[in-house]
């Protein structure tokens, strides 16, 4: 069974730093794009970007980059989302997700990371 | 990249079908096959219901059906039922190698 089992919640106050992970599990880690998704409190989703864990080979969105840095351990088989100065602003819940075949939707879902940023 | 633009709402009678289109440009939707559409019940993982413009997954109902012609791709939902309402996105791989999501449309079940 595939899983993508993300960190639990956050709770950060601005400035701080912040990453957060997506396990993942049962298919060839390689194999597949990770991507991260945001929604913002009663917002739409929002693609932030993705990794392909094969050749660690990123693309993001122009509204993250470069606030946000997406990466992935092979050994550990888990992708990690960064944030090295968070804002009120990054307050959201984040999803990674594994894609179906490259270009395709994405197939499977990490539970969600809620990240809170207050001061 | 702009978001792909969809209807905030749509509203059917249990039973009846609606259709939601969501419009791109020639660098995403019209561009490439890779469109597919998303549920979201809130505070849920969203789920895949299409992918590559009308193929759906193994296990999602043969109710949700989808196309696309030029910069729009549309999805319909036949035989509407309550557990239908949520929300629907839209999403295209683009040209610059990444992706776009729609505006996201909630359908209501009346």
């Amino acid at each position: 069974e595939i899983q993508l089992v993300q960190s639990g919640a956050e709770v950060k106050k601005p400035g701080e730093s912040l990453r957060i992970q997506c396990k993942a599990s049962g298919y060839s880690f390689t194999s597949s794009w990770i991507s991260w998704v945001r929604q913002m409190p009663g917002k739409g989703l929002e693609w932030m970007g993705r990794i392909d864990p094969s050749d660690s080979y990123t693309n993001y969105s122009p509204s993250f980059r470069p606030h946000v840095t997406i990466s992935a351990d092979e050994s550990l088989t888990t992708a990690y989302l960064q944030w090295t100065s968070l804002m009120a602003s990054d307050a959201a819940i984040y999803y990674c997700g594994r894609h179906l075949n490259r270009g395709s939707g994405v197939a499977d879902w990490g539970q969600g990371t809620l990240v809170r940023v207050s001061s | 990249q702009s978001a792909l633009t969809q209807p905030a709402s749509v509203s059917g009678s249990l039973g009846q079908s609606i259709t939601i289109p969501c419009t791109g440009t020639g660098n995403d939707v019209g561009y490439y096959h890779f469109v597919c559409w998303y549920q979201h019940h809130r505070g849920k993982a969203p789920k895949l219901i299409i992918y590559d413009v009308s193929l759906r997954p193994s296990g999602v109902s043969d109710r949700f059906s989808a196309s696309k012609s030029g910069k729009t791709a549309s999805l319909t939902i036949s035989g509407l039922q309550p557990e239908d309402e949520a929300d629907y996105y839209c999403s295209s791989f683009t040209t610059s190698n990444g992706y776009v999501f729609g505006t996201g449309t909630e359908v209501t079940v009346l």
